[in-house]
């Protein structure tokens, strides 16, 4: 069956760092991955989204890799800021089933100053 | 900017009660759909929506129905609330199906 893993633990990283997250997906092929933003007690936001035909997609200070032969994607956030900790979820669409829309659980950063 | 509202911001329902919960859309986006989160789960789909009185079922349908007869708008109803409805519930559009999903700010459900 499909699955979505996203790194398993918190991350916690020094402001200035970069902050690396990973999104591993299994049993599927999508054709888009898009990562989202989420706040407690607030939707996600949309961050970005690179195809499948795309190896990378910078927008500011996130870089996004997608490797279909790995089936895994990583999203970086560099000269990270207090203000970018925060819970992201990675989505990789579609899934083979008819629901299609699968998110990752998440993956929590704080970003300590 | 894309605004996805939400009837209510917390909602407290008893055991057996019918709960409607709504979601407006004013970007004349076609996609809409219904999210539930829990701790540890993640967003699970309940259904979505591709078009004005069309619907197709998410992961977790049971136990819930939606309706959809605006463009702009589309409800969630749960017949017979339980307290394993309990949940953060998370409206989204988007224009097209694959395209980047704006949400709502999320409805918190109690339901004792």
């Amino acid at each position: 069956s499909q699955k979505i893993e996203q790194n398993s633990e918190a991350l916690n990283i020094q402001e200035g760092k970069t902050a690396t997250l990973t999104c591993n997906y299994t049993n599927y092929s999508p054709a888009y991955l898009q990562w989202y933003r989420q706040d407690p007690g607030r939707g996600p936001v949309f961050l970005l989204l690179i195809r499948e035909n795309e190896k990378e997609k910078r927008k500011e200070r996130l870089k996004v890799t997608f490797d279909t032969t790995l089936k895994q994607s990583l999203f970086h956030i560099t000269a990270s800021q207090p203000a970018d900790s925060a819970t992201y979820l990675c989505a990789p669409w579609p899934s083979n089933t008819g629901n299609q829309f699968y998110f990752g659980t998440g993956t929590s950063l704080t970003v300590i100053p | 900017d894309v605004k996805v509202t939400q009837s209510s911001r917390y909602l407290v329902k008893r055991t057996g009660e019918k709960v409607f919960l709504e979601c407006v859309q004013d970007m004349d986006h076609e996609n809409m759909f219904w999210y539930r989160q829990d701790p540890g789960l993640g967003l699970r789909l309940i259904y979505f929506s591709y078009d004005v009185k069309m619907k197709e079922k998410g992961d977790i349908p049971e136990g819930y129905s939606v309706s959809r007869e605006k463009k702009e708008r589309f409800s969630l109803i749960l017949e017979s609330a339980s307290t394993n409805q309990t949940s953060m519930y998370l409206c989204a559009s988007s224009l097209a199906v694959y395209n980047e999903q704006f949400f709502g700010p999320g409805t918190r459900l109690t339901v004792l």
